[in-house]
């Protein structure tokens, strides 16, 4: 079945650097979300993707849904504490249930 | 939107006892799911909870182990049966509040935390 991969799987950055997670698919999405999990809480979602080639953006979040759909990264600019934490993307199964990648875990350095 | 509440938070069981995790949903919602979340791993759907009737289990969960009931729209529990170390995770209600064919934003609540010994 459809499966989401996302790499790396930790990132330990320096407060103030940038840093991008990557999502793949195996096949083609027709959507793809974004979900935040600080450490000790629960998944809160971000954003959903649609269309190909879609950049949206979150105050210092970039998000970006590759143009056949298969991809997905989240860049974080000018990183800062309140940034920690594990961040999943997720694609559609079918009409309603989602896979999860195995998300990318950030820690950062004061 | 939709809140979510989920008690217990945590619990800690014994070997071979049973335990029920309620899913309190604050609004009417067309899809209910149960997760479960391994220390420092991602999220795995255990199951869909149907209103009114079975649910549909994902490949490597059964009913016998994971009963889940859901009597209305709002809320649903899930029961780990015959636990042991393993069983030892974080199982996570979530919703769905858009129509068929709509994987719009899923909703978590809290969490329960169990740990077998």
């Amino acid at each position: 079945g459809q499966q989401v991969m996302q790499i790396p799987q930790y990132q330990h950055v320096q407060e103030g650097e940038d840093f991008t997670t990557y999502c793949n698919s195996s096949t083609t999405l027709s959507n793809i979300q974004w979900y935040k999990q600080r450490p000790g809480g629960h998944p809160v979602f971000l954003i959903q993707l649609v269309k190909s080639g879609e950049v949206k953006k979150q105050k210092r979040l970039t998000f970006q849904f590759g143009e056949a759909k298969k991809n997905s990264s989240l860049h974080i600019t000018a990183t800062q504490t309140t940034d920690v934490g594990t961040y999943f993307c997720a694609g559609p199964v079918n009409d309603y249930k989602l896979s999860f990648g195995a998300g990318t875990t950030v820690t950062v350095r004061a | 939107s939709a809140v979510i509440s989920q008690k217990p938070s945590r619990d800690i069981c014994q070997r071979g006892t049973s335990l029920t995790i309620q899913c309190q949903v604050d609004s009417q919602v067309t899809m209910m799911f149960w997760y479960r979340q391994q220390p420092g791993q991602s999220l795995t759907l255990i199951a869909t909870a149907n209103q009114g009737s079975e649910a549909t289990y994902e490949s490597g969960f059964v009913i016998d182990k994971f009963p889940i009931s859901r009597p209305n729209l709002t809320f649903s529990t899930l029961t780990v049966s015959n636990m042991s170390p393993e069983d030892s995770s974080i199982y996570l209600c979530s919703a769905l509040t858009g129509g068929a064919g709509d994987t719009g934003e899923l909703f978590f609540g809290e969490g329960s935390r169990l740990t077998v010994l």
